[in-house]
């Protein structure tokens, strides 16, 4: 049963330390997405990858959050230095897209999510 | 930027009634998701809709691009479908994502 694992779940630090939260896509998928999901704003996009390479990251805050894929099986978001506000669940998740088509009903599979919180 | 709108905020339901979920968007848009998210967080990718009508087991959804709106059908509703839908909207591309606030659904026994 092929699935996203996302680690740590859960995640709590203080204000101004490095929060590194990984996520392992389901093998064979080409695309890769971070979400951010808080009460006051809901669920939003904040990266996604096509083939390891960064396709848009226009919904993540330029100047303290980073998100790479070092590898196929990798994909990490880094908080440097982290601020209350940024606390919330961040999900990624994954899935197969080819020649910028979408096929089938679900598109994209979710990890449980990161729950973090800065203190 | 784009404003989804998404009704109503609060269902209930009986078991086995059907409902219809609505989204409203405000401008044009490549792409149209459905997801649910189960009460306990878990996020589900029911559809990917930009236009016409998909069916998945009692779920079903259609678009209907130039009247910008989209519907989800839940037929036969089970206390498994209890949650929040959202559906998701992209006006460029996967980029510019914007997600509706979302319909909270309870069905009872």
């Amino acid at each position: 049963d092929a699935r996203v694992t996302q680690t740590p779940r859960h995640k709590v630090t203080e204000m101004g330390q490095e929060v590194t939260m990984r996520c392992q896509p389901i093998l064979g998928h080409n695309t890769v997405f971070w979400y951010r999901q808080t009460m006051m704003q809901g669920l939003e996009l904040l990266a996604y990858f096509r083939n390891r390479a960064p396709l848009d990251d226009s919904g993540m805050p330029k100047d303290r959050f980073s998100a790479e894929m070092p590898d196929a099986t990798l994909a990490t978001l880094k908080i440097q230095p982290s601020e209350p506000r940024d606390s919330a669940v961040y999900f990624c998740a994954s899935g197969l897209i080819l020649d910028g088509l979408i096929t089938g009903t679900d598109t994209q599979y979710f990890g449980p999510g990161t729950r973090l919180t800065v203190l | 930027g784009i404003q989804v709108e998404q009704s109503p905020p609060d269902l209930i339901l009986q078991e086995g009634a059907n409902s219809t979920l609505r989204c409203n968007f405000s401008d044009s848009v490549n792409n149209l998701q459905w997801f649910h998210q189960n009460p306990w967080g878990q996020l589900i990718n029911l559809f990917y809709i930009p236009s016409g009508t998909k069916q998945n087991g009692r779920l079903s959804a259609t678009t209907v691009a130039t009247e910008r709106y989209s519907l989800l059908y839940i037929s036969s509703s089970q206390t498994t479908d209890s949650g929040v839908y959202f559906c998701a909207v992209d006006s460029g591309g996967y980029q510019k994502v914007t997600f509706g606030t979302g319909t909270k659904l309870q069905v009872i026994p």
